[in-house]
């Protein structure tokens, strides 16, 4: 069974602390995404690694930075939280050049910053 | 620049009466078109995708989708609604480079009153 893993399903944190989310996937996929979750507006693609130690930005990458230091695992950091990142933070993976191929999604961090 | 819209925030709909929620996309080219759906607090679960073929997809929990291309549509349907089948479902889209990320719609909220 293929699987996304976040390391966390809830958090909560202090404004300005450094916070950091990781994803890890068993199905060897070379795409991995970290998108944000917020009522009304859907999922917004923060950024996107296409490969180890790639990554690009998505549709709002203020305030996050990423890591992909290995193909199966995918960081998501916050430099310095505030209030306004409180969000569901979904990552996921798929497999380069295919298309076709649907995302495969990770169960989802719940962040509160407060 | 590729885009979802999704119209409508909440569909409801009475248990065993069909349901559709719809979608219309906007994509460089042929679509790959997928469709999600979400429970409260847990990722994304995919449903059915559209890829190239029959404008009739078929996926899981009976659930099937048409697509339009004249319409640039991509609506999900069930001939008859569980009440179990309540949660947050979405529409995505991707070019057919597989090079593309995958955009998504707003989400529309299904609710099915027993």
């Amino acid at each position: 069974d293929v699987k996304v893993t976040q390391s966390s399903r809830y958090l909560v944190k202090r404004t300005g602390e450094k916070v950091f989310l990781e994803c890890v996937q068993d199905m060897d996929h070379e795409n991995m995404f970290w998108y944000r979750q917020d009522p009304g507006l859907g999922l917004r693609l923060i950024y996107f690694s296409y490969d180890v130690k790639m990554k690009e930005k998505g549709d709002i990458p203020e305030g996050y930075s990423v890591s992909r230091e290995k193909k199966e695992r995918f960081s998501l950091i916050l430099e310095s939280a505030s209030t306004n990142q409180t969000s569901m933070y979904l990552c996921a993976s798929s497999p380069i050049g295919r298309g076709g191929t649907e995302a495969f999604f990770g169960q989802g961090t719940r962040l509160t910053v407060v | 620049a590729q885009s979802v819209a999704q119209p409508e925030d909440q569909v409801n709909v009475a248990e065993g009466n069909p349901l559709t929620v719809k979608c219309t996309y906007s994509v460089s080219g042929n679509p790959y078109l997928f469709w999600y759906v979400q429970y409260p607090n847990r990722g994304l679960q995919f449903l059915l995708k559209y890829i190239t073929g029959d404008n009739l997809v078929k996926g899981s929990y009976g659930f099937e989708a048409e697509f339009n291309k004249s319409q640039t549509s991509f609506h999900l349907k069930k001939p008859s609604a569980l009440v179990s089948d309540s949660a947050l479902y979405f529409c995505a889209v991707r070019d057919e480079s597989g090079y593309s990320t995958l955009t998504f719609g707003k989400g529309t909220m299904l609710l099915v009153s027993p």
